[in-house]
């Protein structure tokens, strides 16, 4: 069974653009869930979304939002990049909400913000 | 301005030893306990899991302990490889509110 893929994997933009990161779950997980990792704030969670509708959302800014198609595949987007934005993404997917299921994570997207 | 890097606690270990790496965790109400192991350039790999109901589990050369009377989790490599070097995180979860925390991870340092 194919695990999560995330796309792109390296993505270099400047200050003020937006970006869009796109992840397809294992086959047959309906959850996604998208999490920031920095070396100064670790892995903070994003938001979560389930058969299409976004269940938990963490503490970020408006400027992130995301969404989940009918096939469960998920996209994430962040709009007037900032420089700390810089972080690897990563999503992860679970057959059900996580919190009671196990979450598999993709190798992520490294967004460098200049 | 500038941020402070995350000051990751590093376990150094030599090769053939068993490592424990330890976890307290926040929420009263976590049910659900997991370790992942995160190898630089790559994200997070699940380990092993732990229910509430369970306060031991084992896994191949892994064991997860569950303490909930003082909220801690650790995790029990036997045998450390080279191939153990890596970071490696702790994460509860809450099945009534469907909240995953990461804690802030550990860095295991094999010796040869």
């Amino acid at each position: 069974k194919a695990g999560v893929t995330q796309t792109p994997r390296y993505l270099i933009k400047t200050r003020g653009q937006q970006v869009t990161l796109s992840c397809s779950p294992i086959s047959g997980h309906r959850s996604v869930s998208w999490y920031q990792q920095t070396p100064g704030q670790g892995l903070q969670f994003l938001f979560e979304y389930f058969s299409e509708t976004q269940r938990n959302k963490g503490n970020f800014p408006g400027r992130f939002s995301g969404r989940q198609f009918s096939n469960s595949r998920s996209e994430m987007n962040v709009s007037t990049l900032e420089l700390g934005d810089s972080a690897l993404y990563l999503c992860a997917s679970s057959k059900t909400l996580a919190g009671g299921e196990t979450q598999y994570f993709g190798p992520g997207t490294r967004l460098l913000v200049l | 301005g500038e941020s402070v890097g995350l000051h990751l606690p590093t376990l150094s270990v030599q090769e053939g030893d068993n490592s424990i790496i330890n976890c307290a965790y926040s929420n009263s109400a976590s049910d659900y306990f997991i370790w992942y192991k995160q190898e630089s350039g790559k994200g997070p790999q699940f380990i092993i899991d732990i229910r509430s109901n369970m306060d031991k589990r084992q896994g191949q050369r892994v064991t997860v302990l569950l303490n909930k009377t003082v909220k801690h989790l650790s995790l029990q490599i036997a045998a450390t490889q080279p191939g153990d070097s890596a970071v490696y995180f702790c994460a509860e979860a809450d099945s009534g509110t469907y909240k995953y925390i990461f804690g802030t991870g550990t860095r295991l340092k094999v010796l040869a």
